[in-house]
């Protein structure tokens, strides 16, 4: 099956800790993107990819670390400098072909937790 | 003024009532528009890409004003299944690989 994986569904951290959420796709897609969603709130992004080996900070990248060393692969660390972490995350993938149809999926998302 | 408006509601509606949504947009260069579709604590699902002429895809009916810097969706005999929150999106500055999120509009449809 073609998709988007996260892993895990959910994560308990204690306040210090650094975790690593993980976003595999197997859909040949060129751009990831990572986005935090809060309750009654939109979706506000955090980093994205466009290229292996590249990425650029979203809207609210404090406190977060990703890396792209693969295309099919782009790890969120959320940090112990991220203040308010207790989030829903998403991973997203998009084609970038450059028409303005190219569409984003996205994963199921981790549901994180700080104790 | 947020990048992209969407009423939060809730809408509650009746099965088979016709229901629409508005969104604005702030950024006039804007060119991809899209609605999604989000059930409670999932991920955002593509409904429909909205073009300029209109589109229709069954009973949902997506409309775009350029001149306003408006999208529409119509639901029309809403099913209990489109219970949901409706997302409008629309690519931000910087071309077409940076989308932004509206927060939503949640509609329950009720028997």
């Amino acid at each position: 099956d073609g998709g988007i994986t996260q892993s895990p569904k959910y994560l308990f951290r204690k306040e210090g800790q650094n975790v690593t959420l993980s976003c595999e796709q197997n859909l040949n897609h060129d751009a990831m993107y990572w986005y935090r969603q809060d309750p009654g709130q939109g979706l506000r992004l955090i980093y994205y990819s466009q290229i292996v080996n590249d990425f650029q900070k979203g809207d609210i990248a404090e406190g977060y670390s990703v890396s792209r060393e693969k295309k099919e692969s782009f790890p969120l660390t959320v940090t112990s400098a991220q203040k308010n972490p207790t989030a829903f995350y998403l991973c997203a993938s998009r084609t970038t072909s450059g028409s303005s149809t190219d569409t984003q999926y996205f994963g199921p998302g981790t549901r994180l937790t700080v104790l | 003024r947020k990048e992209v408006e969407q009423d939060p509601g809730p809408f509650n509606v009746p099965e088979g009532a016709t229901v629409a949504f508005n969104c604005t947009y702030s950024n006039s260069a804007s060119q991809s528009f899209f609605w999604y579709r989000q059930d409670c604590r999932k991920e955002p699902k593509l409904l429909m890409s909205v073009y300029s002429s209109g589109n229709e895809d069954g009973r949902f009916t997506a409309q775009l004003n350029r001149a306003s810097q408006y999208i529409s969706l119509l639901i029309r005999d809403s099913k209990l299944s489109d219970s949901a929150t409706y997302l409008c999106v629309v690519n931000g500055l910087g071309g077409y690989n940076k989308l932004i999120f509206g927060a939503g509009t949640r509609l329950a449809v009720h028997p």
